[in-house]
C-alpha cells in the first residue's frame, strides 16, 4: 500500500540555522499538508498546499516557514532561522482530492523529530 | 472555530476485551468528517476509521466501530477483541467538508495487557 515518507527521521540543529524537512506524498495525491506536534501537546495544522500554492495556513506558519514542491515527487518545509520553540515532531500528510470522503482523507508520514539546541 | 476534546489521557484494556475511547467536539457546521487515527510507538499515524456526519449509520472497520451521536457531538471509538498491537496513542480529529485542516484532540494512550 502506498505510504507517505519523510526524511530525515531525526534532525538536530543549532538555533538560528535553516532546516529543510522533506516529504514524498503518495504519488496520485494532489493536496499536501504539514502538521507539528510539540512534545506533550496536540497535533497542530501548519499549512496546506495545492497546485503549487498555499491554500491555507495557520497563525503558527509565519514568515520563518515556507513550503515548496521542487519537483514532481517531493514536498518540503523550510524553517529559515530555527528557534528553540520549533522543536517538535513534524508530520507531512497528503490527500487525493476533494469531492468525496475517501479522496479527502489525509494520510500521514512517520514524522521528523526536530530538536533545536 | 472547531475544537476536539478527548477527556481520557490514558486507558487500559485486557487482551481480548472491549474498550471504548471517548471524543467530543464542538462545531457550528452541519456537515463534516470525523476520524480516529492511531499512532503506535513507531510514530506513523494510521487512519483507523472515518465517519461522515451526514450518515446516520455508524462506521465500522473490522474490530473497530464508532458511536456517532451528532446531536450530542460525541464520537467514541470501540475496539473489540483487543490485541497487543492495538496499543498506541489514539487521536480523534475533525475536518470540515471541503476544508483543509484536521483539528485534533489531545489523544488517548491505550495500553493493552496480556
Amino acid at each position: 500500500e502506498p505510504e507517505v515518507t519523510q526524511t530525515p527521521s531525526h534532525q538536530v540543529t543549532q538555533m538560528g540555522q535553516e532546516v529543510i524537512l522533506r516529504c514524498v506524498p503518495i504519488s496520485n495525491h494532489l493536496y499536501f499538508y504539514w502538521y507539528r506536534q510539540i512534545l506533550g501537546q496536540k497535533v497542530e495544522f501548519l499549512v496546506s498546499f495545492y497546485n503549487n500554492e498555499i491554500s491555507e495556513k495557520s497563525e503558527i506558519f509565519d514568515d520563518q516557514f515556507s513550503v515548496e514542491r521542487p519537483d514532481g515527487s517531493n514536498f518540503t518545509l523550510k524553517i529559515r532561522s530555527t528557534k528553540l520553540e520549533d522543536s517538535a515532531m513534524y508530520f507531512c500528510a497528503s490527500s487525493e482530492g476533494f469531492g468525496d470522503p475517501r479522496k479527502e482523507t489525509q494520510y500521514f508520514g512517520p514524522g521528523t523529530r526536530l530538536l533545536v539546541l | 472555530a472547531q475544537t476536539v476534546t478527548q477527556s481520557q489521557p490514558e486507558m487500559s484494556v485486557q487482551e481480548a476485551e472491549t474498550v471504548t475511547l471517548s471524543c467530543t467536539y464542538d462545531t457550528s457546521e452541519s456537515d463534516y468528517y470525523l476520524f480516529w487515527y492511531k499512532q503506535p510507538p513507531s510514530r506513523q499515524m494510521i487512519l483507523v476509521i472515518r465517519q461522515e456526519a451526514y450518515k446516520q449509520q455508524n462506521a465500522t472497520e473490522n474490530r473497530f466501530s464508532v458511536n456517532f451521536q451528532k446531536a450530542a457531538k460525541s464520537f467514541s471509538l470501540k475496539i473489540s477483541d483487543s490485541q497487543l498491537g492495538d496499543a498506541a496513542m489514539y487521536f480523534c480529529a475533525y475536518r470540515s467538508v471541503g476544508g483543509n485542516k484536521l483539528v485534533f484532540g489531545a489523544g488517548t494512550i491505550l495500553r493493552v495487557k496480556s
